[in-house]
């Protein structure tokens, strides 16, 4: 059973656009959730992280906005720009049978078109 | 602090061989994980190490093992290659306290001929 839910898949869009990628989680134990981005031939790098006790963070362009009722998540990037050109992760972390466990989406590749 | 650092960065290997990578987490993390990566895919879950044990282990065959030492680095080993092994090997690293976030290496280029 997939964990955490991600799409859409891969995303073409604008510079000066704003990019969202969604994802979903099904345990109620998780509690902190990063998202991470990677560019080619490199390891994922952390970008900005929520706790389920806050609705929305923001950190420069890129905000996320988390809804606990739905068990949904999402990353929005404002004013993309070809830089940000990349694939997105998010995640979903928590004590899940006495450990504490990580769970990634699938990932969406990100195209900012010039 | 130093970030996760994993050696070598590139290797070659041909079908049937065997190959030790190599983790070093950062200073004060216990837990040190690896994953691999093919092209478009995901992060598929290897296994997980804490405090020298293994924790988690996802689906993999026999052939991919790991160990961590008392210092906390790890190495992982994949004996008799196959092609399909070739991919990007990641390492990450956390605390093991709760309630954050693992750090991830540069990663490992495998090429499998």
């Amino acid at each position: 059973q997939q964990q955490v839910k991600q799409s859409p898949q891969s995303l073409i869009v604008q510079k000066g656009g704003i990019s969202i990628i969604n994802c979903a989680y099904e345990n109620t134990a998780f509690d902190y959730f990063p998202w991470y981005q990677q560019f080619p031939g490199k390891g994922p790098a952390l970008l900005i992280a929520i706790r389920p006790d806050v609705s929305e963070k923001k950190e420069g362009r890129f905000t996320i906005s988390f809804n606990k009722s739905a068990k949904q998540f999402s990353l929005h990037i404002m004013d993309s720009q070809p830089g940000d050109s990349a694939t997105y992760f998010c995640a979903a972390t928590g004590v899940v049978y006495n450990f504490n466990k990580f769970y990634f989406g699938s990932g969406t590749k990100l195209n900012v078109k010039p | 602090k130093a970030g996760v650092t994993q050696t070598p960065r590139y290797l070659i290997k041909t079908r049937g061989q065997q190959v030790t990578l190599s983790c070093s987490p950062i200073s004060g993390h216990r837990s040190v994980s690896w994953y691999q990566q093919t092209p478009g895919q995901g992060l598929q879950f290897l296994f997980e190490y804490f405090s020298e044990t293994q924790r988690n282990k996802g689906n993999f065959p026999g052939r991919f093992s790991g160990r961590q030492f008392s210092n906390s680095r790890s190495e992982m080993n994949v004996s008799t290659l196959e092609l399909g092994d070739s991919a990007l090997y990641l390492c990450a690293s956390y605390q093991g306290g709760g309630r954050e976030t693992q750090y991830f290496g540069p990663g490992t280029r495998l090429l499998v001929l």
